[in-house]
C-alpha cells in the first residue's frame, strides 16, 4: 500500500516570495506523484505529475516538483507566489495503472499582500 | 482534453430520501471510475471503485448498501446515497480513467450534497 505525508496543514507567504509546499510518500514499488489544487467550492486541478521519467517535472502556473528517491519526497514549489495560489493544495500517490490513488491530508496556502 | 462530467453540481434533499450523482465520461471510455469523498476542510478519501459491468469495491468503513454505484455503461457511473441523512453531507468527487490515456484519471467537478 502507499501513502502521502503533507508535512505542513498550512503555509503562508507574502506575494512574491517563494512557495514550498513538501510531501513525503511511501510505496512499495515505483510510485506515480501528483500535485492537485483545489480552489474554495471547486473541483480539483492537476497542477504536475511524475511518471517515473524525469525527476524534475514543470507544471502549470509556475510550479515544479522535484521527485527524490532517496529522501521519498516530491515537494512542490513555485519561485514567486501570486494572490491566485491561495488555494488547498494536495499530494497525491498512486499505485500500478493509477490504481488506488491516496491523497494526502492537503496544504493550505495563504498569499499575503 | 479528457473532460469529467458530474451532475447535479448541488443538490439538497430531506433526511430519509435518495439522491443519485451521475458521473460521465464525455470523450473517452472509462472502464474503471472512482467514487471520493471530501468533507469541509478535509481530504479527499476513496469511497469505492467502479467497474463497468461488475460490482463495485468499497472501502473499508464504506457501507455499500448505502452507497449504491451502477457502473452501467463505459462513459456513466452512478452514485445513489440511500435514506440520506445529515451527516452524508458532503461533496463527492468522481473520477473516471482512460486506459488509452496511460491510465490517467480524470476529475469531475464534484457535487455538493445537503441533506436536511
Amino acid at each position: 500500500a502507499q501513502s502521502v505525508t503533507q508535512l505542513d496543514s498550512h503555509v503562508s507567504v507574502s506575494e512574491g516570495t517563494p512557495v514550498l509546499l513538501r510531501c513525503n510518500y511511501s510505496s512499495s514499488y515505483s510510485p506515480s506523484l501528483f500535485w492537485y489544487v483545489q480552489h474554495p467550492n471547486k473541483g480539483l486541478q492537476l497542477l504536475l505529475k511524475y511518471t517515473s521519467a524525469a525527476t524534475l517535472v514543470k507544471g502549470i502556473n509556475g510550479f515544479e516538483a522535484e521527485f527524490k528517491k532517496s529522501e521519498t519526497s516530491f515537494h512542490l514549489t513555485k519561485p514567486s507566489a501570486h494572490m491566485s495560489d491561495a488555494a488547498e493544495y494536495f499530494c497525491v500517490v498512486s499505485g500500478y495503472n493509477n490504481n488506488d490513488m491516496r491523497f494526502g491530508a492537503g496544504t493550505r496556502l495563504t498569499v499575503k499582500p | 482534453g479528457a473532460v469529467v462530467s458530474q451532475h447535479p453540481s448541488w443538490v439538497i434533499c430531506k433526511s430519509g430520501t435518495s439522491v443519485k450523482i451521475e458521473c460521465r465520461s464525455l470523450d473517452f471510455q472509462a472502464t474503471t471510475m472512482f467514487w471520493y469523498r471530501q468533507f469541509p476542510k478535509q481530504s479527499l478519501m476513496l469511497m469505492a471503485t467502479s467497474n463497468e459491468g461488475s460490482k463495485a469495491t468499497y472501502e473499508q468503513g464504506v457501507e455499500k448498501d448505502k452507497f449504491l454505484i451502477n457502473h452501467a455503461s463505459l462513459t456513466l457511473s452512478t452514485l445513489t446515497v440511500t435514506s440520506a441523512h445529515p451527516e452524508d453531507s458532503s461533496f463527492y468527487i468522481c473520477s473516471a480513467r482512460d486506459v488509452w490515456a496511460h491510465y490517467e484519471q480524470y476529475f469531475g467537478p464534484g457535487t455538493r450534497l445537503t441533506v436536511t
